[in-house]
């Protein structure tokens, strides 16, 4: 099982919006919609930010929102501030019955 | 609160054997699956494997199948990841992250252990 694709890394001015793309196959990210996204602050655990592609757990920002086409989901940032800097990490359910990563993308908030 | 409560942080020689845990509290543990996940320095993260504690069933990725084994003791509330002969590969952060399902949804990871740092080193 490879890892989902996902952009090394992203940056962004306050303020802006930023989209990271996260690329899987028909027997993942395109065959599911049960991308979940994760975002990790360095020496913590991760913490979930979107679940089934688009949906946000309570208490986490609406300014955080994904989305799906095809084989590639995506997480956009909007507004964004200096605490959203981070690693973020994509992940799918797969047609084996197991989870996938994507590799990690760093977002620098300039 | 629902929390994941993972063993110390474990320095072991290469060949040695090693057994980490997670405990869950605040929700019933038997009601959902634990995930191991490891973070190799400085890399992204990567999906070992899960055990449902209701009934031990494991499923785990194929690029860990027959290197951990991962275990659990519903009486206590506690998921295990061991290895029986380490190796320097091994040196990692690992991670216990508890497996939800929306109504009609998918699997998430929508709480996490706080993480056991492992260092296998001569």
């Amino acid at each position: 099982q490879s890892a989902l694709t996902q952009p090394a890394s992203v940056s962004g001015s306050p303020g802006q919006s930023i989209t990271i793309s996260c690329t899987g196959t028909s027997s993942d990210v395109g065959g599911y919609n049960y991308v979940s996204w994760y975002q990790q602050h360095p020496g913590k655990a991760p913490k979930l930010m979107i679940y089934d592609v688009s949906n946000r757990p309570s208490g986490v920002s609406n300014r955080f929102s994904g989305s799906k086409s095809g084989n590639t989901a995506s997480l956009t940032i909007s507004g964004l501030q200096a605490e959203d800097e981070a690693d973020y990490y994509c992940s799918s359910y797969t047609s084996s019955s197991t989870q996938v990563f994507g590799g990690g993308t760093k977002l620098t908030v300039l | 609160e629902v929390q994941l409560v993972q063993s110390g942080a474990e320095v072991k020689k290469p060949g040695e054997s090693l057994r980490i845990s997670c405990k869950g509290s605040g929700y019933s543990f038997t009601s959902y699956w634990i995930s191991w996940v490891r973070q190799m320095p400085g890399k992204g993260l990567e999906w070992m494997g899960r055990i449902d504690p209701s009934d031990s069933y494991t499923n785990y990725s194929p690029s860990f199948q027959g290197h951990v084994t991962i275990s659990a003791d519903k009486s206590i509330s506690t998921a295990y990841l061991q290895w029986s002969s380490l190796k320097a590969s091994d040196t990692a952060m690992y991670y216990c992250a508890r497996r939800s399902i929306a109504a009609a949804g998918g699997p998430y990871f929508d709480y996490w252990g706080q993480g056991t740092l492992v260092t296998v080193s001569s």
